[in-house]
């Protein structure tokens, strides 16, 4: 079946380090690709996502690029604040199946 | 505008015991969902709802129960709770008109601990 691995975690950065979390992805047809991102105590909300190949998903200075031959979807960011601590996870999307990665666990130091 | 809602935050049950989650959500999505987050994993896809009369299994559906009678609520039903069912659970929602590939939105979880 369909399934997603990320980068395992945590990461630790300071602050105004780039960032790179890994993602790559296994799925039969031609799934839409997703970041969530998890606050402390919170529900998942939606970071950025692509639905097609070379598709650039970006939002809040992160950006992931929807890699069919590599079958990737890694999140960047330039220069990450210490409001960026979260758990992010990887998820992909078929018509009829939700897939997550097991996420990532960021924390930003000052 | 509230979004997802669920109920309870937080409860303790004893092996056997049945309960309810409830999930409303007042965004008029035809879509919602219901996911477990066990310590150190993703989440995982129990059942969902396609709209109001309308279920399908998920990934993990063994030992769960769902309906659909309103677009409004989707409520997760554990018959006999045992000790695996402690997990976190997310209700989720979304507009779509091509499956599960939109975005959906989460509502705050609902932590449960089965003993």
């Amino acid at each position: 079946g369909d399934s997603v691995t990320q980068m395992e975690g945590p990461v630790t950065l300071s602050e105004e380090a780039f960032l790179t979390i890994n993602c790559t992805y296994t799925a039969t047809g031609y799934p839409s690709l997703f970041w969530y991102v998890q606050y402390p105590g919170e529900g998942l909300q939606l970071l950025l996502k692509a639905t097609k190949a070379d598709d650039k998903g970006s939002n809040k200075g992160f950006e992931a690029t929807y890699r069919k031959e590599t079958t990737s979807f890694h999140l960047e960011k330039g220069s990450v604040q210490v409001s960026d601590s979260a758990v992010y996870f990887c998820a992909l999307s078929a018509s009829n199946d939700m897939r997550f990665g097991a996420g990532t666990r960021l924390t930003v130091k000052p | 505008n509230a979004g997802v809602t669920q109920t309870p935050k937080f409860r303790i049950l004893k092996i056997g015991q049945s309960m309810t989650l409830q999930c409303t959500q007042d965004m008029n999505h035809n879509y919602m969902y219901w996911y477990r987050q066990d310590p150190g994993m993703g989440l995982k896809l129990i059942y969902y709802s396609v709209g109001a009369g309308i279920t399908d299994k998920g990934e993990v559906p063994n030992g769960y129960n769902v309906s659909r009678s309103t677009t409004e609520d989707f409520p997760l039903r554990l018959e006999l709770a045992a000790p695996s069912q402690t997990s976190v659970y997310f209700c989720a929602s979304s507009y779509s008109a091509q499956g599960l590939r939109e975005t959906q939105y989460f509502g705050p979880g609902t932590r449960l601990l089965v003993l």
